[in-house]
């Protein structure tokens, strides 16, 4: 089945500076790719996704990009601010047409101020 | 984005008692519904699939006599956790579908 694997598991950046996430995932028939966002004591919420036949897909500060031949996909943060705080959490759906995904491990993002 | 709510958002119950989660789609009508559990610092792990009106399919590893999932309406579906354990204590996020996946609040759920 699929797997989902993504780094680092935590990461501090500066104000202003910016994030990278990585997620690879198993399954060549995984064609979604969505990143959510989740806050202490609150559910996910989803941030950005991306789907097999695109690249790179931008909103604002965030962008995800896909390589699907390396089956990788990053997610990517500019200008972080102290809200952005929070687990990030990629996920791949593995079925095309179901919403079964398979969720990475999860990112501890820190913004110091 | 959807509106969704899970209710209680914090329980608390000792040992051996049965526990019920709501979900509702507030706006909008969610054919199917996941449940979700995460235990703290960890990823979300799906526990079961439901359809509107249908028996849920559960995940390797779930007792479906422990986790009884209902989800008799469009707008609703409960979780009852049965004789709830300390092992139990955990967050549960309904994940209510139907064009779009959403994901409610979460329930924490602490097992004395």
């Amino acid at each position: 089945g699929e797997n989902v694997e993504q780094h680092p598991s935590t990461l501090s950046v500066q104000e202003g500076d910016s994030a990278v996430i990585k997620c690879t995932y198993s399954d060549s028939a995984s064609n979604y790719f969505p990143w959510y966002k989740q806050e202490l004591g609150k559910g996910p919420q989803l941030i950005i996704d991306i789907r097999s036949n695109v690249g790179e897909k931008k909103d604002q500060r965030i962008a995800v990009t896909l390589n699907k031949t390396a089956k990788h996909f990053s997610l990517h943060i500019t200008e972080t601010q102290p809200e952005d705080s929070a687990v990030y959490f990629c996920a791949a759906s593995p079925t095309s047409g179901t919403y079964k995904y398979i969720f990475g491990t999860g990112t501890r993002l820190k913004v110091l101020a | 984005g959807a509106v969704v709510s899970q209710h209680p958002s914090r329980v608390i119950c000792k040992s051996g008692t049965s526990v019920k989660i709501e979900c509702r789609s507030l706006d909008f009508q969610a054919t199917t519904m996941f449940w979700y559990r995460q235990f703290p610092k960890q990823s979300l792990m799906l526990m079961a699939t439901s359809n509107e009106g249908s028996k849920a399919t559960y995940e390797q590893g779930v007792e479906k006599d422990k986790f009884l999932i209902n989800h008799a309406s469009l707008t609703l579906s409960t979780l009852t956790v049965t004789s709830a354990h300390p092992e139990d204590s955990s967050f549960y996020i309904c994940s209510p579908t139907g064009d779009t996946q959403y994901f409610g609040p979460g329930t924490r759920l602490t097992v004395l």
